[in-house]
């Protein structure tokens, strides 16, 4: 399988913590891309980033990538209980066939 | 406002139905649409191309018989699920693949329940 692994599954941490999630991929990539998912709702588009960028910021999301790794980072810092979704991160493979990780939990306790 | 947009969001049919889910690119051609199916507390697994003009492209150990994909017009890729059982029930999210600047925008999904 060509998938991606994130971890950790899941995680649980305090509102105002920060929260970190990891993706590794397989192959080469032009971008990543990390998404949300609501329980039973749809994805939201978080950020991009392309193959010539190591890091980027929107808001309190923190985005770093290491090719040379094929890993990436996504950290949410100030967490709210707003955060509480599944966040996927899904990468091109060179085309635009996007491949997404496994993905992980986010509780945010209030 | 959301560039691809995804008909029913949720729909009920019945064991041995057909049912039909549309993905739609509200302002701009889409050549390229992407079909997905998420299961239950897992991750979004590709099931095939959509191509414009052609036979969609499968992955492998999607069914295309039973998974139909028609790409009929720039704009429109419908998928529908063939005598759908119960274990057909899932999340399908479309995405289409946006020429001008080189973005893959995703629609909001639909919720199948097959009965």
């Amino acid at each position: 399988s060509q998938q991606g692994e994130e971890d950790p599954q899941a995680l649980s941490i305090q509102e105002g913590e920060n929260a970190t999630m990891n993706c590794s991929y397989k192959t080469s990539i032009n971008n990543l891309q990390w998404y949300r998912q609501n329980s039973g709702r749809g994805l939201v588009h978080l950020i991009l980033i392309r193959s010539n960028e190591r890091e980027k910021h929107s808001g309190r999301l923190r985005v770093t990538l290491d090719t040379s790794k094929k890993s990436s980072s996504l950290l949410i810092t100030a967490s709210r209980a707003a955060d509480t979704a599944s966040y996927f991160c899904a990468t091109d493979g060179g085309t635009y066939k996007y491949i997404f990780g496994t993905g992980t939990r986010l509780k945010v306790l209030a | 406002g959301a560039v691809v947009s995804q008909h029913p969001s949720r729909v009920i049919c019945k064991s041995g139905t057909s049912v039909k889910i549309e993905c739609r690119s509200l302002d701009f051609q889409a050549t390229t649409m992407f079909w997905y199916r998420q299961f239950p507390k897992k991750s979004l697994m590709l099931m095939a191309t959509s191509n414009e003009g052609s036979k969609a492209t499968y992955e492998q150990g999607v069914e295309k018989d039973k998974f139909l994909i028609n790409h009929a017009s720039l704009t429109l890729s419908t998928l529908t699920v063939t005598s759908a059982h119960p274990e057909d029930s899932s999340f399908y999210i479309c995405s289409a693949y946006r020429t001008a600047g080189n973005t893959i925008y995703f629609g909001e999904g639909s919720w199948l329940t097959v009965v």
